[in-house]
């Protein structure tokens, strides 16, 4: 079974400055899919960004990228310039490639952009 | 619709009273997904269902749960008995199916809030 770990329950940052969220998984495949999604206190899901696994290149969507290591089961999140916006619970999540298992999440970790 | 859609938003009931969670996904999603989020918890998986096959049901904590999903559309989770450890956020997303769910993720609903008193 596949698990994922973010160790960091909650983390502050300052407005404009850069903050990393941290995650690692534990899985014996090989082909699998990463993602990170943001709940802000309106509870909804936001898929924030993807990452294939059989990609060696950091996904990045705008102001946010990944440090993706495979080796180390490693995936964390870089939030540039933090936007006050940003405030919200962000959680990781794993997906096999193969067959129809659902998302697998981490306990996430509380985001505070301060002023 | 254009987004998953759940009902109630928030609700409080009684501890022993059975309660029902609806969740309506998004048109032509056929992968529907529910999970429950306690406080200081991760979303825990609950039942999954794809299409016609049968609900992947590995996550359901105990025979108080269930869920159906009519026509392919909706679902409802159906909790009875309710008891106090059961009170979290209960979260519904949909998905096109096997590798497109991969490509764009899941599309979640706000939640319902189950308090039990």
């Amino acid at each position: 079974a596949q698990t994922v770990t973010q160790s960091q329950p909650e983390m502050s940052v300052q407005e404009a400055e850069t903050v990393t969220l941290s995650c690692t998984y534990d899985t014996s495949e090989n082909n699998y899919y990463l993602f990170w999604y943001k709940q802000p206190p309106s509870r909804q899901m936001i898929l924030v960004i993807r990452q294939e696994a059989y990609k060696q290149q950091n996904a990045t969507e705008n102001r946010f990228s990944v440090n993706f290591q495979k080796a180390a089961k490693s995936f964390s999140l870089k939030i540039s310039d933090s936007q006050l916006g940003d405030t919200a619970m962000y959680f990781c999540a794993f997906m096999k490639r193969s067959g129809n298992t659902p998302l697998v999440f981490g306990k996430g970790t509380r985001l505070s952009v301060i002023a | 619709g254009a987004g998953v859609s759940q009902s109630p938003s928030n609700k409080v009931t009684e501890k022993g009273k059975d309660v029902e969670l609806r969740c309506d996904p998004i048109s032509g999603h056929t992968a529907l997904y529910w999970y429950r989020q306690s406080l200081g918890q991760g979303l825990e998986f609950l039942i999954y269902f794809q299409g016609n096959s049968a609900p992947d049901k590995s996550g359901l904590p105990s025979d108080r749960f269930s869920a159906e999903r009519t026509g392919g559309s909706v679902s409802t989770l159906t909790i009875q008995r309710t008891q106090q450890e059961d009170s979290a956020v209960y979260l519904c997303a949909s998905s096109l199916a096997g590798g497109d769910s991969r490509v764009h993720g899941y599309t979640f609903g706000s939640g319902t809030r189950l308090t039990v008193v």
